[in-house]
């Protein structure tokens, strides 16, 4: 059974760097044809995509927020990385970490972490 | 980006009730959409892949359906864990994006 588990501060100050990272268990980082994937909630809103990284390393972002994003994998952990620079309060969110699957063209989220809250303050 | 857009935003049910919402795609996303139930406090699980493919393990009063543009999802006999919001999402292209979300109140 595959397992995702957020971590890393809750809090961070305005147009300081927040890191996350997602802990994985029952599949490897490194192999099969997975994203690792980031997608972030504010309170009472929907669910925004923020990026993935592929088994073989290469990197996608949202174009919203790609000058700010970096997302990588430490494969002798098992984990990957969320890293976001210069956050304001619209970046206050519970943020997901997920595999996203793909078959045969077809690609689905799964399964997700619980989420993490990560706040921003002034 | 492609936009999707759910509804109703809310609707409210009993237990046992046959409900239908639906997702709309800004452009044609062929066959390229997810289904997702999350419950209060809780993450996200995929229901639908490929708009009609049941996820292992996913309870069978669910069905998917539509191509292009036009997107259902079925609740044949709404059951108590199924008070939760929805969310529909497309992987036809970058970036992934999802609908704001259906909210099946009791």
């Amino acid at each position: 059974q595959v397992e995702l588990q957020e971590s890393g501060p809750g809090l961070v100050k305005a147009s300081q760097t927040l890191s996350l990272t997602c802990t994985v268990s029952g599949a490897s980082v490194s192999r099969g044809s997975f994203f690792w994937t980031w997608i972030r909630q504010p309170a009472g809103k929907g669910l925004e995509w923020i990026g993935r990284i592929y088994t073989s390393g290469s990197t996608n972002y949202n174009p919203s927020l790609s000058s700010r994003v970096t997302i990588s994998v430490d494969t002798s952990k098992n984990q990957f990385s969320l890293r976001l620079t210069s956050v304001t309060a619209e970046d206050t969110a519970v943020y997901h970490c997920a595999r996203e699957v793909a078959v045969a063209r077809y690609n689905w989220l799964d399964p997700w972490g619980q989420g993490t809250l990560v706040t921003v303050s002034s | 980006d492609i936009q999707m857009t759910q509804s109703p935003s809310s609707l409210s049910a009993s237990v046992g009730d046959r409900v239908t919402f639906t997702c709309r795609a800004s452009q044609s996303i062929s066959r390229y959409l997810n289904w997702y139930r999350q419950k209060p406090g809780k993450a996200p699980k995929v229901l639908i892949y490929a708009a009609s493919s049941l996820q292992s393990g996913a309870p069978s009063r669910f069905r998917g359906s539509g191509s292009g543009t036009d997107f259902t999802l079925t609740i044949s006999s709404l059951q108590p864990e199924d008070f939760a919001t929805y969310y529909c999402q497309q992987s036809y292209s970058l970036p992934l994006t999802f609908g704001g979300g259906t909210k099946v109140e009791i």
